[in-house]
């Protein structure tokens, strides 16, 4: 089944421990995205990659560190995780294609709800 | 850069009735993808339909339809025959060449019997 696979689902951590979470996709997708949901803000963008060894920041990248060694994973690290970042986080991907991906949806994993106390 | 409007945070409808959420967007690009994800309270995103700028004929995928109209910038979301289990968040999105996929803030829709 073609799908994109998170985990954990649920983490509860204190402020400063180091933290990843994991994210890998089985349909050969070259963009994969990180994104996070808070209440009012919507999904804000915090890193993207458009192929193995490529990455770049998103809209909220401060805190977050990403990397691209294979096509298949694009983990999160939060070096130094502070309850500014307690949110709902997903892992996304998708083609990009000839056209350069405006046609490509993004295929969402299930979810990481954070919490950092 | 591009924007997308939501503008009903919340949407009451019957069940079997059909409804239509409201999607606006702005952009510069010629060529860009509108798309429509509904989130239940489990928490997933679940891509629903695909409309593409240069598309003449409006989207349809079940019970799900996006009505299309490019001169007026929106992308509005029917559902037909509304079930219990469309009641969820949805949220529109869009696309351009090479870039992000920006959200709108969402509708919640509840779905009464």
């Amino acid at each position: 089944e073609a799908q994109v696979t998170q985990n954990p689902r649920y983490l509860i951590t204190v402020t400063g421990k180091k933290l990843t979470v994991t994210c890998s996709q089985n349909m050969n997708h070259e963009y994969m995205s990180w994104y996070r949901q808070d209440p009012g803000l919507g999904l804000r963008q915090i890193y993207y990659s458009m192929n193995v060894e490529v990455t770049d920041k998103g809209d909220v990248p401060e805190g977050y560190k990403v990397s691209r060694k294979e096509k298949r994973n694009f983990p999160l690290i939060l070096e130094s995780p502070s309850p500014n970042q307690t949110s709902l986080y997903f892992c996304a991907s998708s083609l990009v294609g000839v056209e350069g991906s405006y046609n490509s949806p993004l295929h969402f994993g299930n979810g990481t709800r954070l919490t950092v106390t | 850069a591009q924007k997308i409007t939501q503008t009903q945070p919340g949407m009451f409808v019957q069940e079997k009735e059909a409804v239509t959420l409201d999607c606006t967007y702005d952009t510069s690009d010629q060529s860009y993808g509108l798309f429509w994800y509904k989130q239940p309270s489990s928490g997933e995103m679940i891509f629903l339909i695909y409309q593409g700028s240069y598309d003449e004929q409006n989207a349809t995928e079940g019970r799900y339809s996006l009505n299309f109209q490019k001169a007026r910038k929106s992308a509005n979301l029917v559902i037909s025959a509304s079930q219990l289990g469309d009641s969820a968040m949805y949220f529109c999105a869009m696309r351009g060449f090479r870039s992000k996929l920006v959200f709108g803030t969402g509708t919640r829709l509840l779905v009464s019997p």
